[in-house]
């Protein structure tokens, strides 16, 4: 498996912008799971989704961001518009429910955000 | 809820010297606890875990990890540093019903010559 895929994984805009971030998880995993990573405040975990239904997004930072996964292959996350702040290296990762409670995620490499 | 601390943003060893990286956690049922390493430009890749059994846990790599409810601890050890071993690593506990993963804020581990 080539594992979890994310692009773009750089990404330089200008405030105000759409930005979008794509993500294929591992083949057979039931959760995909959205982290954000910035100096300041580390690892949030933003959204997570099971059998590509929303579960929890109380991490995500306001309404500007928003999160789908149309099918178990696929999930995006939206900054809309975007802003200075947000600027941080967004990670996604999955892994299966057999693993809920000892399993280990599965991170995609990152796709680092830069917001002018 | 549970909440895991790492103690020191920054380590710093010399090649061949034993390498100790601290986080304590809290919790209100028994704890399963994961170390994850980084290494630059990469995403996070499991390095151990505890759940339960031997409080004594081996990971990839030569790292190893304690249990110790006592001092509500999971320190990750390895005996001898060696340069390819830098990197950022985080402590993380398992909440939400076994599906939201909390993370430390990580340390770094710079390995001198």
């Amino acid at each position: 498996d080539a594992g979890v895929i994310q692009s773009p994984r750089h990404e330089v805009t200008e405030m105000g912008q759409e930005v979008t971030l794509r993500c294929k998880p591992i083949s057979g995993h039931d959760y995909l799971f959205w982290y954000r990573q910035t100096m300041m405040r580390g690892l949030e975990l933003l959204i997570y989704f099971n059998n590509n239904v929303p579960i929890d997004d109380s991490g995500m930072p306001e309404d500007r961001f928003s999160a789908k996964m149309p099918n178990a292959s696929f999930s995006t996350l939206k900054i809309q518009p975007s802003e200075p702040r947000d600027s941080a290296v967004y990670f996604c990762a999955s892994r299966s429910l057999a693993d809920t409670y000892t399993g280990e995620l599965f991170f995609g490499e990152g796709s680092r955000l830069t917001v002018l | 809820a549970q909440s895991v601390t790492q103690l020191g943003s920054h380590v710093s060893v010399s090649e061949g010297a034993l390498v100790l990286l601290r986080c304590n956690y809290s919790s209100s049922v028994p704890p399963y606890l994961f170390w994850y390493v980084q290494y630059p430009n990469q995403g996070l890749q499991l390095l151990l875990k505890y759940t339960t059994g031997a409080t004594l846990v081996k990971g990839i790599n030569g790292f190893e990890a304690e249990f110790k409810k006592s001092e509500t601890s999971f320190h990750l050890t390895k005996p001898s540093a060696h340069m390819s071993d830098a990197a950022e690593y985080f402590c993380a506990v398992v909440g939400g019903g076994g599906n939201k993963l909390t993370f430390g804020t990580g340390t770094q581990l710079k390995v001198e010559l």
